[in-house]
């Protein structure tokens, strides 16, 4: 399965935008690339996905590189609810989803 | 639309005993996964059904632990017997993927095991 790499932690102030990097170099010509997120005490929830072009919806907007090895995904309006684990997983043909340890977005009032 | 349920919610055993989680997918959903989530680190899958077949079973630790899947509809995992690093979250999780495969995953949330 490829792999990918995030950030251990991160810190935004309430309201502010967020920006979560992911690292995909090995990412192949198929592969989907995923967010999810697990809020505390909760199994992860879907968050985006999407393969080249940028996409957005009501709960945020993934930006994708032009050479598909990295992404970001963007919280427009950071809120104290959006305080969770942020999982970016790439999802090829035939395959599963494989959570690596994630990104714990804290967001501070 | 109801979501994944599980239960029971939390469960304190001791090591040696058995103990069985229940999980009842989004209705019409083929595809059933469960995941073991040690806490700080990410959901492992352990077994994906589609209908009634296994189609991963590559990471269930097979000497201890089994799961089936009724009529392709409710699924149970069962430990037996279990260990001290059996604890953690146990979660199930099912979507509609069928020939697309990208299709969005629904988690249940999840069954906290304890093994003393």
């Amino acid at each position: 399965d490829a792999k990918t790499t995030q950030p251990n932690s991160m810190e935004s102030n309430e309201e502010e935008p967020v920006h979560l990097p992911c690292n995909h170099s090995t990412i192949s010509g198929t592969d989907y690339i995923h967010w999810y997120r697990q809020l505390p005490s909760q199994g992860p929830e879907y968050v985006i996905h999407g393969l080249t072009s940028n996409v957005n919806n009501r709960m945020a907007s993934l930006a994708i590189a032009e050479d598909r090895k990295s992404s970001t995904l963007i919280l427009h309006r950071a809120t104290l609810r959006d305080a969770a684990v942020y999982y970016c997983i790439l999802m090829g043909y035939g395959q599963n989803f494989v959570f690596g340890p994630g990104t714990r977005l804290s967001v501070l009032p | 639309e109801a979501g994944v349920a599980q239960s029971p919610r939390y469960k304190i055993i001791e090591k040696r005993q058995s103990v069985a989680f229940w999980c009842n997918p989004i209705s019409g959903h083929a595809t059933l996964y469960w995941y073991q989530q040690i806490l700080g680190q990410g959901p492992k899958l352990l077994i994906q059904f589609q209908n009634n077949g296994v189609v991963d079973d590559s990471q269930l630790p097979k000497d201890r632990f089994s799961a089936e899947r009724l009529k392709g509809v409710d699924s149970t995992l069962k430990i037996q017997p279990a260990k001290l690093e059996d604890s953690a979250v146990y979660l199930c999780a099912s979507s509609s993927r069928g020939t697309g495969f990208y299709s969005e995953a629904f988690f249940g949330q999840g069954t906290r095991l304890t093994v003393v």
